[in-house]
């Protein structure tokens, strides 16, 4: 148990559909961070925020965003789904000026 | 911007063994992290080491901040350790973007 809870663990989409995965953090986690892991890949940081404003963003197209709200939790929505989304995704929770990110287990995303 | 190459890819050893997975990066960091993650996708922070030695039961991690890497260090492996071993560099330190290694695949034979 981490602290960081992510849903659904699997899910299944078909292209151009759209998703929204949640994060639910533990009290002291002030940011959340979301990373997509291809297969094979090392995680790629998507954006994170910060008291529920977007503190920083990856190379990701606007059609992925996200929306963190004051009890800790956090969602992150992709619309347009390609192929390519087909991914795990990985929510992680950090505290004001801690330097360790807590992950969560993930959601496993598939786009047929 | 900031690139992490891991090595060795793959790894494959026998119970017991000892091994060192190492971590290059191409600037200057402020946060340095070394992550298991577990078959079932789970990552799981070894370390916060942005330079220096850390040692935690059988692991050890030494940086080399002025030369650019990192090394894990795994002792008397057990098949639980197997799994894939990520570094993970930020150069804002704090909990800020981290760009991640492509990772070394573990395997602990019985």
């Amino acid at each position: 148990e981490t602290g960081v809870t992510q849903s659904p663990t699997h899910l299944i989409k078909t292209r151009g559909q759209q998703v929204t995965l949640r994060c639910s953090s533990q009290s002291g986690h002030n940011t959340v961070s979301w990373y997509q892991q291809a297969l094979g890949q090392g995680p790629q940081f998507i954006f994170q925020y910060y008291r529920e404003e977007e503190n920083g963003r990856g190379n990701f197209p606007p059609r992925f965003s996200g929306l963190q709200f004051p009890n800790y939790s956090s969602e992150l929505n992709v619309n347009a789904l390609e192929l390519d989304d087909s991914a795990l995704y990985l929510c992680a929770g950090g505290g004001s000026g801690a330097n360790v990110l807590t992950f969560g287990a993930g959601s496993r995303l598939t786009v047929l | 911007g900031i690139q992490v190459e891991q090595s060795p890819p793959d790894l494959i050893l026998q119970e017991g063994a000892n091994s060192t997975l190492r971590c290059n990066f191409s600037d200057s960091v402020n946060n340095l992290q070394w992550f298991h993650q577990n078959p079932w996708g789970q990552l799981i922070n070894l370390f916060y080491i942005p330079s220096g030695t850390k040692q935690n039961g059988r692991l050890s991690a030494t940086t080399v901040a002025t030369e650019r890497y990192s090394l894990l260090y795994i002792s008397s492996s057990q098949t639980t350790d197997s799994g894939v071993y990520f570094c993970a560099v930020g150069v804002q330190g704090g909990s800020e973007k981290l760009v991640f290694g492509k990772g070394t695949k573990l395997t602990v034979n019985p």
